[in-house]
């Protein structure tokens, strides 16, 4: 069964550089889901969007934006990054009538 | 009080027995429950969804739900190797909102 598609795996910026980070969720599934877990930590939930529209926000920096495209398919854009943003960043996507999300490989964001 | 709780752990258990795993929850209105399992540096994966009280199994995996408790546990039976991870408990609140809690590790012990 396909799953949810993340790219790219592995990312390394400096202090103060740009990332994008993009997700294609499962066919059909209408929900996008972005969370950020740092080492130890449990997922902490950024933003989410359905049918293109944001649906929910958490713990986003103002740093961060995000959005979902006519595809479906999902960017995490990054600006200005610091230190503690080096994390995995995980997409999960879920369709409207099952509410279970189904999470991505993840991103793995390292900032020098 | 935290929305999701579980104890962190490590749990360990003998390989071939049965490992349980617990979680209670805060808001009354929750609905959903799920159980991931992660494999360090891996993404969650979900293994168990419950929706009404009682057991749900599948495989070696039960899961069990008391609403007027609010507790949702995961059994696992004849414990392997492979099956030590990180389990993350998650319940959507009544804004269908799902909060995860912070995982107990799994420790089979060969």
């Amino acid at each position: 069964a396909a799953g949810v598609i993340q790219s790219p795996r592995h990312l390394i910026k400096e202090k103060r550089e740009t990332a994008t980070l993009k997700c294609y969720p499962i066919p059909r599934h209408d929900t996008v889901y972005w969370y950020q877990q740092g080492p130890g930590q449990d997922p902490q939930f950024l933003i989410s969007f359905y049918e293109k529209m944001q649906s929910d926000k958490g713990s986003i920096p103002d740093r961060f934006s995000a959005q979902q495209f006519s595809d479906y398919h999902s960017e995490l854009n990054m600006s200005s990054l610091e230190l503690g943003d080096s994390a995995l960043y995980f997409c999960a996507s879920s369709s409207l009538q099952y509410n279970e999300q189904f999470f991505g490989p993840g991103t793995r964001l390292t900032v020098l | 009080q935290k929305e999701v709780e579980q104890n962190s752990g490590p749990l360990s258990v003998p390989e071939g027995a049965i490992a349980s795993l617990n979680c209670t929850y805060s808001d009354r209105g929750s609905q959903s429950f799920f159980w991931y399992r992660q494999y360090s540096g891996k993404s969650p994966e979900l293994i168990m969804s419950i929706y009404s009280n009682g057991d749900k199994e599948d495989g070696r995996f039960t899961a069990q739900l008391n609403k007027a408790s609010q507790y949702v546990s995961l059994l696992i039976r004849d414990s392997q190797p492979s099956d030590s991870a990180t389990y993350l408990c998650a319940v959507t609140n009544r804004d269908d909102k799902i909060i995860f809690g912070k995982g107990t590790r799994l420790h089979i012990l060969p």
